[in-house]
């Protein structure tokens, strides 16, 4: 099993310029999940999809991000247009069912310069 | 009520000592709780997780040692080595809510096992 795959796995980009982060959950899972990780503020979910469908996104921190899943394999998470302080660690994590073991995908360091 | 508080925030532990982690919650309707194990440049991965109609489960040298009345859990890693040193993390989880249970992850502990 190649584990949940996220892309890219580092991305520098310019402020105000706009930046997807790609993730494809393991096969068969059915919950979908975002996280940022700083050093400041630790790990936050950002959204989570349950069936291709957003379930709760209230950790979206601004208009500027939107999160899809077009199907069961593949979700993106846009930031348009990015800034400074979105400069972090993006993971994405899939789940089989809604109370089994979450697995986390290597995740994609984001500097926004 | 959705919080999940953690300490220490950094712990160093001499090769073979007793690593001790904690973490308080206050929704009681929270029912399982996992630990996850951070490396550098890799994300959290699962390392052991119960729920709370036991006090205790262990695997291998990690044990989670859990007191329901006091809404507390603890990680225990006994005769810590150098390669435990990573940042770990507990969470809590309300499993029977079909679509809606998500994680609430404590803030992180940094350990650190010297030699």
């Amino acid at each position: 099993d190649a584990g949940v795959i996220q892309s890219p796995r580092h991305e520098v980009t310019e402020m105000g310029q706009e930046v997807t982060l790609r993730c494809k959950p393991i096969s068969g899972h059915n919950s979908l999940f975002w996280y940022r990780q700083t050093m400041m503020r630790g790990l936050e979910l950002l959204i989570y999809f349950n069936n291709n469908v957003p379930i709760d996104d209230s950790g979206m921190p601004e208009d500027r991000f939107s999160a899809k899943m077009p199907n069961a394999s593949f979700s993106t998470l846009k930031i348009q247009p990015s800034e400074p302080r979105d400069s972090a660690v993006y993971f994405c994590a899939s789940r089989l069912t809604s109370v089994g073991e979450q697995y986390f995908g290597p995740g994609t360091r984001l500097t926004v310069t | 009520q959705q919080q999940v508080k953690q300490s220490p925030q950094s712990l160093i532990v001499q090769k073979g000592g007793i690593s001790i982690i904690n973490c308080a919650y206050e929704n009681t309707a929270f029912d399982y709780f996992p630990w996850y194990q951070q490396f550098p440049g890799k994300g959290p991965a699962l390392l052991i997780a119960i729920r709370p109609d036991v006090s205790e489960k262990k695997e291998g040298r990690f044990t989670i040692s859990f007191n329901k009345s006091a809404k507390q859990f603890s990680l225990h890693i006994m005769d810590s080595q150098p390669g435990d040193s990573a940042t770990y993390f507990c969470a809590a989880m309300r499993g029977n809510t079909g679509t809606a249970s998500k994680l609430t992850f404590g803030t992180g502990t940094r350990l650190q096992v010297t030699l």
